[in-house]
């Protein structure tokens, strides 16, 4: 069971970038999916969550209007549209998985190794 | 948002050593806790679940404890590859918190 982020690089302030996460080994349909992002020498800051099937996401406050989460379940792949990007949004970003979108049993079991995202002029 | 306390922020111990790190949530989450373990340049590992329910092959030299706003994370016998940092984190309620992290290093 894996996850592997890709998409990520060094971009201007204001301008946008799409993160992927591929998963093997699993079927990802019946997962809830998640992003984190830990900026550098920081602690780790939960993004966004979309629920199996897409119909339901949630977002961190500091996110909210600029990025968005989607999922491609045919494909197995989850994606974070990053726009209108800061310089605070520097940081590595990581997809995880949990059973369900709302307390789950296991909360975030497996993870990526993450996509490093630099937001700078 | 609930806000998750760690403490201590860093903390010194000897291989052998045990050592506890406490967890403070800013309002009750029940036991939608869980404590994750952090090497440089690796992804965050589950350790464990529901606030004492350890995760697939994780030693049993760990164990966690605690419900409501208090919980705590304990390592016995202190081995190499210990010597990480450790995050707890709610999953009670969105959007989800992190404690902001206790480091431990090698005395």
């Amino acid at each position: 069971e894996q996850l592997v982020e890709s998409g990520g690089g060094v971009v201007q302030p204001g301008g946008s970038l799409r993160l992927s996460c591929a998963a093997s080994g699993f079927t990802l349909r019946i997962y809830a999916m998640h992003w984190v992002r830990q900026a550098p020498g920081r602690g780790l800051e939960w993004v966004a969550v979309t629920s199996y099937d897409g119909s339901n996401s949630y977002y961190a406050e500091s996110v909210k209007g600029r990025f968005t989460i989607s999922r491609d379940n045919s494909q197995n792949t989850l994606y974070l549209q990053l726009t209108s990007l800061r310089l605070e949004d520097t940081a590595v970003y990581y997809c995880a998985r949990s059973d369900t979108i709302f307390r789950p049993d296991y909360s975030l079991d497996v993870w990526g190794p993450g996509t490093a995202v630099t937001v700078s002029s | 948002d609930i806000q998750m306390t760690q403490s201590p922020s860093t903390l010194s111990a000897s291989l052998g050593d045990s050592v506890t790190i406490t967890c403070r949530a800013s309002q009750s989450i029940g036991d939608w806790l869980a404590w994750y373990q952090q090497t440089p340049g690796e992804a965050p590992k589950l350790l464990i679940y529901m606030a004492s329910t350890l995760a697939r092959g994780v030693p049993s030299r760990l164990s966690g404890s605690g419900s409501g706003t208090d919980f705590s994370l304990t390592i016995n016998s202190l081995q190499a590859d210990d010597f990480a940092t450790y995050y707890c984190q709610q999953y009670h309620s969105y959007p989800w918190t992190f404690g902001q992290g206790t480091k431990v290093e090698i005395k």
